[in-house]
C-alpha cells in the first residue's frame, strides 16, 4: 500500500534549467511534507519540507508546492546545477512513522 | 557531532548465514527507525523504536528478520537466514521527536548481497 507515489523514476535536465520533481500521495491526514536528498554511497539527508497549512515553501533554489484538493506535490529547483543530481524522495509523517515514495533520479547535464 | 553510524558499510554473504546489521543513533535521539531500500519498493519501513523499545514491527518481511535495541545507543537487525532476495541497502535513521515536525537522519547505509 504506497500512500506515497513517485511515478518518475529518472528525470533528466540541462544546467540552468528548472527540474520539477513530483509526488502524490493518498492519504488526506497527511499534514507534513519532506523532500530529502540522496546521493550515491550516501544516506538520504533532509531538504525541504511544507506544512499542509501552505501552500509553497521556498529555500534558495528549492521551492516545493503543495496542491491538498489534489493530493500533489513538486519541487522546483531553479536553476539546477550539475550537484543537483542525486535521488529525490518525497516522505510524509503520520503518527511516528515516515512513508517514502520510490524516488526519482535527477541527472543535470552540464 | 557525530551523525548515524551504521556497520558493516557492504556485507557479502552466501545464502543461509546469518547476517547482523548494526546502528549507533545520535547521541539524545529516542526514535530509532530501520529502513530498506530496493528498486521495485523505494524505502521501506521494517520497523521503529521508540526509548529502545519496538513501536511497530508490521514491515519486518518474514521471521527471519529480527530487531533489538538494548540501549539507547545501539541497534541491531538480524537475519537467520539470510536469501538472496534479502540483498538491498538497509539504513538506520533517527529522529530526536518522531513527530510531523522532526526530520529523520540515517546513516550511510549497509548494503547486503547475499549469493
Amino acid at each position: 500500500d504506497q500512500q506515497v507515489k513517485q511515478n518518475s523514476p529518472s528525470l533528466s535536465v540541462q544546467e540552468g534549467r528548472i527540474s520539477i520533481l513530483n509526488c502524490d500521495y493518498t492519504n488526506s491526514m497527511f499534514d507534513y511534507f519532506l523532500w530529502y536528498k540522496k546521493y550515491p554511497a550516501e544516506g538520504p539527508t533532509f531538504l525541504i519540507s511544507i506544512s499542509s497549512i501552505k501552500d509553497k515553501n521556498e529555500d534558495g533554489r528549492f521551492t516545493v508546492f503543495l496542491n491538498k484538493s489534489a493530493k500533489h506535490l513538486s519541487l522546483h529547483i531553479v536553476p539546477s546545477q550539475p550537484g543537483d543530481s542525486a535521488v529525490y524522495f518525497c516522505a510524509a509523517p503520520k503518527g511516528n512513522q515516515f512513508y517514502f515514495g520510490t524516488g526519482t533520479s535527477l541527472t543535470v547535464i552540464p | 557531532d557525530a551523525g548515524v553510524i551504521q556497520s558493516p558499510r557492504h556485507e557479502v554473504t552466501e545464502m543461509g548465514q546469518e547476517v547482523t546489521l548494526r546502528c549507533k543513533p545520535i547521541s539524545g535521539h529516542d526514535y530509532l527507525f530501520w529502513y530498506r531500500q530496493t528498486m521495485m519498493r523505494g524505502l521501506e519501513l521494517l520497523i521503529y523504536f521508540n526509548n529502545n523499545v519496538p513501536i511497530d514491527d508490521s514491515g519486518m518481511p518474514e521471521d527471519r528478520f529480527s530487531a533489538k535495541m538494548p540501549n539507547a545507543s545501539f541497534s541491531t537487525l538480524k537475519i537467520q537466514p539470510s536469501e538472496p532476495r534479502d540483498s538491498a541497502v538497509y539504513f538506520c535513521a533517527s529522529s530526536p521527536s518522531g513527530r510531523a515536525a522532526g526530520e529523520l537522519f540515517f546513516g550511510e547505509g549497509s548494503r547486503l548481497t547475499v549469493l
